[in-house]
């Protein structure tokens, strides 16, 4: 089926550092997601993106974040500065069409450590 | 505030039992029910779905049953396998915001052989 890659699979910075995680969603999506997992807790959505813009964000986005996309590329999440709790999995998901979850495509995940 | 609860944590059955999975919810704009499989190291993949509509669906060894009045559903897993073994997360959307999926906290499946 259809994939979504993650890279890395796993990061280790200090607090206080920047850091960048990748994306590459399936190729015909046009809609990008992030989300975040805390270690045995539930996914929580983070973000929305289309066409260049950020459609939609919780509360988790916090101003250390920011996503893009550029020129078609990785779809990418920053965090700079990075804090203690935002270590978690980050997933990115991708989607075809703007229609519920049916077309969610989850990535493997990067799990972020924050020292 | 925890709009999509699953009761429990984890649940553990033998090789060949029924795996009961259950999941509630508080937004009644809620119309699409998704169960995400998740395997250790790896991102969550849909396994099966139902729509408000409805208040049935199976895929082979899976079911749904949704009672809206209820605002509740479960995940039946008939005849269980080792392979069955992942954590299960009932996820809800709402059409008018299909923006977002909500996710419970996820079930922890064991099936012992």
């Amino acid at each position: 089926g259809p994939k979504v890659l993650q890279i890395p699979s796993h990061q280790i910075i200090d607090m206080g550092q920047m850091v960048t995680l990748n994306c590459d969603p399936v190729s015909n999506h046009l809609y990008f997601y992030w989300y975040k997992q805390i270690l045995g807790q539930q996914m929580e959505f983070l973000v929305n993106f289309y066409n260049g813009k950020v459609m939609e964000k919780s509360k988790l986005f916090k101003d250390q974040f920011s996503v893009e996309r550029p020129d078609g590329s990785y779809f990418t999440l920053k965090i700079q500065p990075t804090a203690l709790e935002d270590s978690a999995v980050y997933f990115c998901a991708s989607s075809l069409v703007l229609g519920g979850a049916e077309t969610l495509y989850f990535g493997s995940g990067t799990r972020l450590t924050v020292l | 505030q925890q709009q999509v609860r699953q009761s429990s944590q984890s649940l553990t059955v033998w090789e060949g039992e029924t795996a009961i999975l259950n999941c509630s919810y508080e937004n009644s704009a809620f119309d699409y029910f998704p169960w995400y499989q998740q395997f250790p190291g790896e991102g969550p993949a849909l396994l099966i779905a139902i729509r408000s509509v409805s208040d049935k669906k199976e895929d082979g060894r899976f079911t749904i049953f949704f009672n809206k009045r209820e605002k509740n559903l479960s995940l039946h897993i008939k005849d269980s396998q080792p392979g069955d073994s992942a954590t299960y997360f009932c996820a809800a959307s709402a059409s008018s915001n299909t923006n977002k999926v909500v996710f419970g906290t996820g079930t922890r499946l064991q099936v012992l052989p």
